[in-house]
């Protein structure tokens, strides 16, 4: 079974642009969750999707935004680029339902800002 | 204050030791514990789940949860090289699979 796919892997853009990351969620998968990886915050939640509806959201600017397609795919777009968003970004996919199993974590797009 | 403490280390051990990792919180309304560990250049994989109180062991990982102190263990018996990684606990109101807030984690490494 494939697990949680995420292109592209590595990410080099310039402060002021924006970037779309991309998530394949495992076969099945209804619910897909982003979430940022740095050194000095550590994760933090970014926003869920379910079903193409965001159901839940942290506490992110809005420059940060995502959508999921029919397929369960799905994107998450960073706008004018800061040397903060320098990061890790996760995404993780689940069945959606409430379950025991959490979270199936991709390996991860590392955005480097310059 | 942030909602979930965990100790930074880093924590290195010896072979065959008993390691114990630790979590405190703010947040009372977090029922569902995690710990999930990260290897390098990889996501987190879930290691253990916990709902409410108590204690819950696989192999040799044991996880226990007191909500009365807001504080959550790992404890790993028997360590082994290959459980060097960093280790991060989760926490959440509503679901293992829903809005997981993290502690920062804490990179082990187990010497032979």
């Amino acid at each position: 079974k494939a697990g949680v796919t995420q292109t592209p892997r590595y990410l080099i853009k310039t402060r002021g642009q924006q970037v779309t990351l991309s998530c394949s969620p495992i076969s099945g998968h209804r619910s897909v969750s982003w979430y940022q990886q740095t050194p000095g915050q550590g994760l933090q939640f970014l926003f869920e999707y379910f079903s193409e509806t965001q159901r839940n959201k942290g506490n992110f600017p809005g420059r940060f935004s995502g959508r999921q397609f029919s397929n369960s795919r799905s994107e998450m777009n960073v706008s004018t680029l800061e040397l903060g968003d320098s990061a890790l970004y996760l995404c993780a996919s689940s069945s959606g339902g409430t379950n025991n199993y959490g979270y199936t974590f991709g390996s991860g797009t590392r955005l480097t800002v310059v | 204050q942030k909602e979930v403490e965990q100790d930074p280390g880093p924590l290195s051990v010896p072979e065959g030791a008993i390691v114990s990792l630790n979590c405190t919180y703010s947040n009372s309304a977090f029922q569902y514990f995690m710990w999930y560990r990260q290897y390098s250049r990889k996501g987190p994989e879930l290691l253990m789940y916990t709902y409410s109180s108590g204690n819950k062991e696989d192999g040799r990982f044991t996880a226990q949860v007191d909500k009365s102190s807001k504080y959550i263990s790992l404890f790993i018996r028997d360590s082994q090289p290959s459980d060097s990684a960093t280790y991060l606990c989760a926490m959440s109101e509503s679901g293992a699979n829903s809005k997981l807030t993290f502690g920062k984690g804490i990179t082990l490494s187990v010497r032979p």
